[in-house]
């Protein structure tokens, strides 16, 4: 079975602060993704990884930067973080040629 | 501009019935289409897969049934289990690039005993 595995499950940080957000997989899978989820708009994707050192942005990179230094490990860093960042982040990972992503458990951040 | 679209929020369906979750997209590009299923507090896990090659792709209780010309597909879960209350969430990809995904915003799926 493939494991994703998130750092925290819950973690509540200050306006302002730099937030890291740890991932890792099992698979040697190549592929890494981190999204976030919001009520009512469903997954959206933040930025993705084909490769290490190699990262690409989604749908929102606005905020954020990521960090992919181990082919298991992608990191994802809010440089300051801000209340609008307040959201359940999911890290998934995926390997060719099957276009099936799978996810962690999530992190639920609140910014105060 | 949502690409994928669920526009149901939430179905209620009674247990032992059908269920039936509606998917539309806009993009003929893709050709690769998922359903996932996420319990509260959990990440989502996969369900079921459908190329565009195909129409139809059955997996025990779960169908997948895809359109191209409408643009459409749908989940059809028989019989439905209070165990099938969750999140669904459609998916569209290009099974050429191999990773990128679109989501839709889920649709919330409760199933009364």
């Amino acid at each position: 079975d493939v494991k994703v595995t998130q750092s925290s499950r819950y973690l509540v940080k200050r306006t302002g602060e730099k937030v890291f957000l740890e991932c890792v997989q099992d698979m040697d899978h190549e592929n890494m993704f981190w999204y976030r989820q919001d009520p009512g708009l469903g997954l959206r994707l933040i930025y993705f990884s084909y490769d290490v050192k190699m990262k690409e942005k989604g749908d929102i990179p606005e905020g954020y930067s990521v960090s992919r230094e181990k082919k298991e490990r992608f990191s994802l860093i809010l440089e300051s973080a801000s209340t609008n960042q307040t959201s359940m982040y999911l890290c998934a990972s995926s390997t060719w040629p099957k276009n099936i992503q799978y996810f962690g458990a999530g992190t639920r951040l609140s910014v105060l | 501009d949502q690409q994928v679209k669920q526009n149901s929020p939430s179905l209620s369906v009674q247990e032992g019935r059908i269920s039936i979750l509606n998917c539309d997209y806009t993009n003929s590009m893709f050709d690769y289409f998922l359903w996932y299923k996420k319990y509260p507090a959990e990440g989502p896990t996969f369900l079921i897969s459908i190329s565009s090659i195909k129409d139809k792709n059955e997996d025990g209780r779960f169908t997948v049934f895809l359109n191209k010309s409408a643009k459409h597909l749908s989940l059809h879960i028989v019989p439905s289990q209070p165990g099938d209350s969750a999140v669904y969430f459609c998916a569209a990809g290009y099974m050429e690039y191999g990773n990128k995904l679109v989501f839709g915003a889920g649709t919330i799926l409760r199933v009364k005993s």
